[in-house]
């Protein structure tokens, strides 16, 4: 029944691992998109993708790399773990990617920690 | 300056009372504003809009003064279940690209019994 369901809930890795998070929207949304929010609690938009294409991709290091299967399936896998990557990772979806804002559907988050 | 800031409090108030808490804007171009509610560990949810006229829904009014660029809300009444942080959102337009929505880092409310 969830609606934007990711996997996993919590994370605890060392530093210099790679790890991946899942996310899925059983809404039949087009837009797809990963947060991130960092201990300040800011939310910053990283990666967006409509229908399986990038459409965003934000000033990220290119250590993160989302992948989209299909447009009910955004991934995001994390090679050479730093600590400055410990945050909240959130998924999110809307119908398309011009009405997000009056119409996201976040994911409970991912809680990383590196350490 | 932040293109978004708000207060991040925390406010602590008693139950029944009336609290409100404002968020500043920087860029006068910004037409869309919103507010979302984020439990504690928990995702961000969207709480109501922001009219130019102000809004109400129940207990909450949303009001917008782009004069000083800045939108508040107001909890009247309060209960327990509001204890939450509020998260300002702004945007250029309605119809805006992800990237160009920024999210405020948010002010904790608390209400105690």
């Amino acid at each position: 029944d969830t609606a934007v369901s990711q996997t996993p809930k919590y994370l605890v890795t060392q530093m210099g691992n790679d790890k991946s998070i899942k996310c899925e929207q059983n809404l039949g949304h087009d837009t797809m998109y990963w947060y991130k929010q960092d201990s300040k609690k800011f939310l910053k938009i990283m990666f967006s993708y409509n229908n399986k294409e990038l459409i965003i991709n934000e000033t990220v290091p290119n250590r993160f790399s989302p992948k989209s299967p299909d447009k009910a399936h955004l991934n995001l896998h994390i090679n050479s773990l730093e600590l400055g990557d410990s945050a909240v990772y959130f998924c999110a979806s809307s119908q398309d990617t011009m009405r997000g804002i009056y119409g996201y559907t976040f994911g409970s988050g991912t809680r990383l920690t590196v350490v | 300056r932040k293109e978004v800031e708000q207060d991040p409090g925390p406010f602590n108030v008693p139950e029944g009372a009336t609290v409100a808490f404002n968020c500043t804007y920087s860029n006068s171009a910004s037409q869309s504003f919103f507010w979302y509610r984020q439990d504690c560990r928990k995702e961000p949810k969207l709480l109501m809009s922001v009219y130019s006229s102000g809004n109400e829904d129940g207990r909450f009014t949303a009001q917008l003064n782009r004069a000083s660029q800045y939108i508040s809300l107001l909890i009247r009444d309060s209960k327990l279940s509001d204890s939450a942080t509020y998260l300002c959102v702004v945007t250029p337009g309605g119809y805006s690209s992800a990237s160009k929505i920024i999210f405020g880092s948010g002010t904790r409310l608390s209400i105690r019994p």
